[in-house]
């Protein structure tokens, strides 16, 4: 069975540009969470989707968005970058929110130049 | 305030010997509480979980882990390693609510 995956798998991008990843959950899995991971710490929750609504938002600013898609696939956006933005990207799936294991894709890694 | 704290930031063990990692949390109540395990570029893989019920727990690749409410802990062990554990570890911990929060990790070296 395919795991998560997502796309890019790896992005260079400048100063001020916009991106969009993307990532596609375990067949029937309904809830998308996307975590940031800065070099050398943990990953950082930024938003949960279930059945395409947004359930949770971490301390992220307005700068970042996302979106589920009617077959629970997902887009993470980030406008205007800053250096600071360039981590690992995961995306991790699971049945439900909350109490459900998470299971992790390979992450997208951006870098901001 | 939740927070998981991972007291060791890197650990070297002998190919063969034993292996703990440590995690603490602060919460009132007992989290949902988790290992997971990131080699190099890659992405997280779940080592184990605890929910509930008995307090030791197996997980994949040999690794098992011990939640202790009066420590307020979920240590990570392993018998003997192989050169292929050497990767980062993370413990995290749901409370309740939307997302996992994650120790900052203990890097693991392994040497022949």
């Amino acid at each position: 069975d395919a795991g998560v995956t997502q796309s890019p798998t790896h992005l260079i991008k400048t100063r001020g540009q916009q991106v969009t990843l993307r990532c596609s959950p375990i067949s029937g899995h309904k809830s998308v969470s996307w975590y940031q991971q800065v070099l050398g710490q943990g990953p950082q929750f930024i938003f949960q989707y279930y059945e395409k609504e947004e359930r949770g938002r971490g301390n992220f600013p307005d700068r970042f968005s996302a979106r589920q898609f009617p077959n629970y696939s997902s887009e993470l956006n980030v406008n205007a970058l800053l250096l600071g933005d360039s981590a690992l990207y995961l995306c991790a799936s699971s049945l439900a929110p909350s109490t459900d294991t998470q299971y992790f894709g390979p992450g997208t890694r951006l870098t901001v130049l | 305030a939740q927070s998981v704290t991972q007291p060791d930031i890197h650990i070297t063990v002998s190919e063969g010997a034993s292996l703990e990692l440590r995690c603490n949390y602060s919460y009132g109540a007992t989290p949902y509480l988790f290992w997971y395990v990131q080699s190099p570029g890659q992405g997280l893989q779940l080592l184990l979980k605890y929910f509930s019920g008995d307090t030791l727990v197996q997980g994949i690749k040999g690794f098992e882990a011990e939640f202790k409410r009066s420590q307020s802990s979920f240590n990570l062990r392993k018998p003997s390693v192989h050169w292929s554990d050497a990767a980062e570890y993370f413990c995290a911990v749901d409370l309740n609510d939307y997302k996992l929060s994650f120790g900052a990790g203990t890097t693991v070296t392994v040497r022949a």
